[in-house]
């Protein structure tokens, strides 16, 4: 079955500056790459996503890039703001119906 | 006006005890899904139903069941608790079972297993 690795697990940036997080996967046939953010005891919401004959979607602030190729694909936060700080998941489907495969998360702290 | 609901929001219980978990969604989505969270923030999907069918059916132990009477719910039921089975667990639903549609998450009902 499909297996998603994100890193970091954990990530501290300063307000305004940059945060990256990078997700590998296993299953080439995968096409679909969604980024839910969940602020802490909240539900995970959709924040961005992209499919696989696109290999860059950019959303205000927020943008992903997909490297089929590599089986890599990344989420890029600018000018970070405090309330951008929560758990952040990657994903993977298109394999079997709505089926998501998680990533681990990431939780980003941003320090005003 | 919330999209996908859950009761109950907290659910303690004893070892060996059944539960049942309840969710709603008013979107007028054909697919719904049941995901644990483990205390570790895991997320990992259980099952799923369209239109009152079962399509996604994980590896699960067979002391959850779901049930869906109508597209609009999709409950959860547990036999035989146990402490492993403590966790958040989230419903969610998307507009078809086709696999780009966003879906959206109820605000999860966490489950404490003493």
């Amino acid at each position: 079955g499909e297996n998603v690795e994100q890193h970091p697990s954990t990530l501290s940036v300063q307000e305004g500056d940059s945060a990256v997080i990078k997700c590998t996967y296993s299953d080439s046939a995968s096409n679909y790459f969604p980024w839910y953010k969940q602020e802490l005891g909240k539900r995970p919401q959709l924040i961005i996503d992209i499919r696989s004959n696109v290999g860059e979607k950019k959303d205000q602030r927020i943008a992903v890039t997909l490297n089929k190729t590599a089986k890599h694909f990344s989420l890029h936060i600018t000018e970070t703001q405090p309330e951008d700080s929560a758990v952040y998941f990657c994903a993977t489907g298109g394999t079997s119906y709505g089926k998501l495969t998680f990533g681990q998360g990431t939780i980003l702290t941003v320090h005003p | 006006d919330t999209a996908v609901s859950q009761t109950p929001k907290y659910l303690v219980t004893q070892m060996g005890n059944d539960k049942s978990i309840k969710c709603e969604q008013n979107l007028g989505h054909d697919t719904m899904y049941w995901y644990k969270q483990d205390s570790k923030k895991f997320l990992k999907i259980m099952f799923s139903y369209n239109n009152k069918e079962l399509i996604i059916n994980e590896t699960v132990p067979n002391r959850f069941s779901p049930k869906s009477p109508d597209k609009a719910h999709l409950n959860l039921h547990i036999n035989s608790l146990e402490l492993g089975d403590s966790a958040v667990y989230f419903c969610a639903s998307s507009p078809s079972r086709a696999a780009y549609n966003e879906q959206f998450f109820g605000p999860g009902t966490r489950l404490t297993v003493l």
